[in-house]
């Protein structure tokens, strides 16, 4: 089963711009991480933010987290045609080191 | 360094058969965990390792999976008996983390592709 459900579940924007991917789950969580997957590089972890974190910030990159909501955000920030990819959301929760992923936004950079 | 890699990259095998794939984490990484993903899905947890102890088999879908790491390191999916729905791609992962506390970065591998005819 999947805990976490990215939405939009596409999104294709042009180069240059800003893209904001949304993640909710469904029961309680320790960490939150964001993966990125494309055919060339396979799945790669970009960044955990923790429970008790509300914000993180990683180059371009720039993850909230809002517990009492049970949602998280991505944004990409002034996207590149390298950042065409699926991006997805995993948790793990309280003493639990596995984590489950959410379905994926498939993201898409114009020209 | 090496990363995590996965033998054989693509597998098709007839229904009914017998198949193996295997994983070879990175160098001293206790934690070693394998995924099933559906072509447009996530990835989807199968079962966890800490060195040679599987953890959680939890998501291992039928009695038809088995997974083992007798040693601590290089590790074995094996299905019995493929079916046409077992066809995916098989994503074994390993981490650093010890012990029951999570958040630790999962490095993948390049996974295998099952095709089950």
């Amino acid at each position: 089963s999947q805990q976490g459900e990215e939405d939009p579940q596409a999104l294709s924007i042009q180069e240059g711009e800003n893209a904001t991917m949304n993640c909710s789950y469904k029961t309680s969580i320790n960490n939150l991480q964001w993966y990125r997957q494309n055919s060339g590089r396979g799945l790669v972890h970009l960044i955990l933010i923790r429970s008790n974190e509300r914000e993180k910030h990683s180059g371009r990159l720039r993850v909230t987290l809002d517990t009492s909501k049970k949602s998280s955000s991505l944004l990409i920030t002034a996207s590149r045609a390298a950042d065409t990819a699926s991006y997805f959301c995993a948790t793990d929760a309280w003493r639990d080191d596995k984590i489950i992923f959410g379905k994926g936004t498939r993201l898409h950079i114009l020209p | 360094g090496a990363g995590v890699s996965q033998s054989p990259r693509y597998k098709v095998a007839k229904r009914g058969q017998d198949v193996a794939l295997r994983c070879d984490p990175i160098s001293g990484h206790v934690s070693l965990f394998w995924y099933q993903q559906a072509l447009g899905q996530g990835p989807e947890f199968l079962t966890y390792f800490q060195n040679e102890a599987q953890l959680d088999k939890s998501g291992l879908p039928s009695d038809r999976f088995f997974a083992e790491r007798p040693e601590g390191s290089v590790s074995t999916l094996k299905i019995q008996r493929t079916q046409q729905e077992d066809s995916a791609v098989y994503l074994c992962a390993s981490s650093l983390s010890t012990g029951f506390s999570g958040g630790y970065e999962q490095y993948f591998g390049p996974g295998t592709r099952l095709t089950v005819t």
